[in-house]
């Protein structure tokens, strides 16, 4: 049964729009929510995150919202770049050591 | 900047074959994290370690072991490697208690790992 899922596998998107990326959960004792990015041939990278005593978090192109009565995560990348295509993971973590992934979404941002 | 190096980038292995997996951080984290991945499932947890020779099983432990004997070091260890053990490991490593709330873990390239 799994906690955090991402229920698109891929998304399409033109050069300049903006790319919305989702994430159900099904835990509503998870206290912070991050998203990775991940391209070909190495290994995640932390790109943002938000604690759940928030709705909203912005860093430069990248804002997550996080809508705890939905339990719904989504992330905006405004405007989308070309370099932005990869696969994109969120994970939810409850107060200890441990993070739980969804099955990511692979991104294409086309020129 | 923390950095985490696996071993191999890419490894061919036959059925049966026992196979080990090296990962070294240099930040002096207290944890580490062996995954897998898999298309459309993820990042798996295997194995994780919060001190030299302590280990916990994660959710897919069966068919791994793991071996933490210095805080920098972790190893992944297929017993048995069998074709359905084909898949990207990526080792993480993060700081314990005294680190961010966010828990954020640090990743390795992955190791693609083919069993024939």
């Amino acid at each position: 049964d799994q906690q955090v899922k991402q229920n698109s596998p891929s998304l399409s998107v033109q050069e300049g729009r903006i790319s919305i990326l989702n994430c159900d959960y099904t835990n509503s004792m998870f206290d912070y929510f991050l998203w990775y990015k991940k391209y070909p041939a190495e290994g995640p990278t932390f790109l943002i995150s938000i604690s759940s005593i928030k709705d909203k978090n912005e860093d430069g192109r990248f804002t997550v919202f996080l809508n705890k009565s939905a339990k719904h995560l989504s992330l905006h990348i405004v405007p989308s770049q070309p370099g932005d295509s990869a696969v994109y993971f969120c994970a939810t973590n409850n107060a200890g050591n441990m993070l739980t992934f969804g099955g990511g979404t692979r991104l294409m941002v086309k020129p | 900047d923390v950095k985490v190096t696996q071993s191999s980038r890419y490894l061919v292995k036959r059925t049966g074959e026992k196979v080990f997996l090296e990962c070294v951080q240099d930040m002096d984290h207290e944890n580490m994290f062996w995954y897998r991945q898999d298309p459309g499932l993820g990042l798996r947890l295997i194995y994780f370690s919060y001190d030299v020779k302590m280990k916990e099983k994660g959710d897919i432990p069966e068919g791994y072991s793991v071996s933490r004997e210095k805080k920098e070091r972790f190893s992944l260890i297929l017993e048995s490697a069998s074709t359905n053990q084909t898949s990207m490991y990526l080792c993480a490593s993060s700081l314990g208690i005294a680190g961010p709330p966010r828990g954020e873990q640090f990743f390795g390239p992955g190791t693609r790992l083919t069993v024939l």
